[in-house]
């Protein structure tokens, strides 16, 4: 069936980074434009950052932008989100979730389940 | 502070109707599509309603979405008390980036 698979979440120190995966299958992942979306525990949802289908063009929130980068492999089926310079702030689960269009635009119509990151000492 | 603002709660009793504003600007949903979408507790969340109106296949007929001008807005027709959740509205902004609203939690009384 149509899946999302997030991993690569965990403690990690304030300043330091950490790498997340998202496996997709069931569905031709090379069409469809990509996001990351996370959700501070408690609180809302927040975009973070869109990779068109062919991996051209990406874009950030205000809030990552020069320290998280998104990338995808289309080959294996795998979108990634490296983030650097951590900060309590990026404590929150973050999902990945399917566009319905190549270049990101639209509705979030599938979803992962999310994977936490906890930023902390 | 979201950029889409929501109220913050909703409630009513089993088959009443419901709606849910999202209030944005020019530079997001006064030109481009709203999204709706449901997040029931630990769960993901999940597409109610997309291009402003449309709901994809397996979404009940009580959901529906509507938008005028800078403003958008979700309603929820015979309530049930599975419909508790939080409500999020979405839409793009003129730098391509993604917005959200701050969500409203629905209680069903």
């Amino acid at each position: 069936q149509v899946q999302l698979v997030e991993s690569g979440g965990g403690v990690v120190q304030p300043g330091k980074s950490l790498r997340l995966s998202c496996a997709a299958s069931g569905f031709p992942f090379s069409i469809y434009g990509m996001h990351w979306v996370r959700q501070t525990p408690g609180k809302g949802l927040e975009w973070v950052a869109n990779i068109w289908s062919d991996g051209r063009n990406k874009y950030y929130a205000d809030s990552v932008q020069g320290r998280f980068t998104v990338s995808r492999d289309n080959s294996d089926n795998t979108l990634y989100l490296q983030m650097t310079s951590l900060s309590a702030d990026d404590t929150a689960v973050y999902y990945c979730a399917r566009s319905q269009t190549p270049r990101g635009y639209g509705a979030f119509d599938i979803w992962g389940q999310g994977t936490l990151v906890i930023v902390s000492s | 502070q979201s950029v889409l603002i929501q109220p913050p709660s909703a409630s009513g009793t089993p088959g009443q109707r419901v709606n849910i504003s999202c209030s944005g600007g020019s530079s997001n949903i006064g030109s481009n599509s709203v999204s709706w979408y449901l997040q029931l507790p630990g769960t993901a969340p999940k597409v109610l309603i997309y291009s402003n109106n449309q709901r994809p296949s397996g979404v009940p007929d009580r959901f529906s979405g509507s938008k005028s001008g800078t403003s958008a807005s979700l309603a929820i027709s015979g309530l049930q008390s599975d419909d508790e959740g939080d409500y999020y509205c979405a839409t793009w902004d003129d730098r391509m980036k993604a917005v959200f609203g701050g969500g409203t939690k629905l209680v069903v009384l």
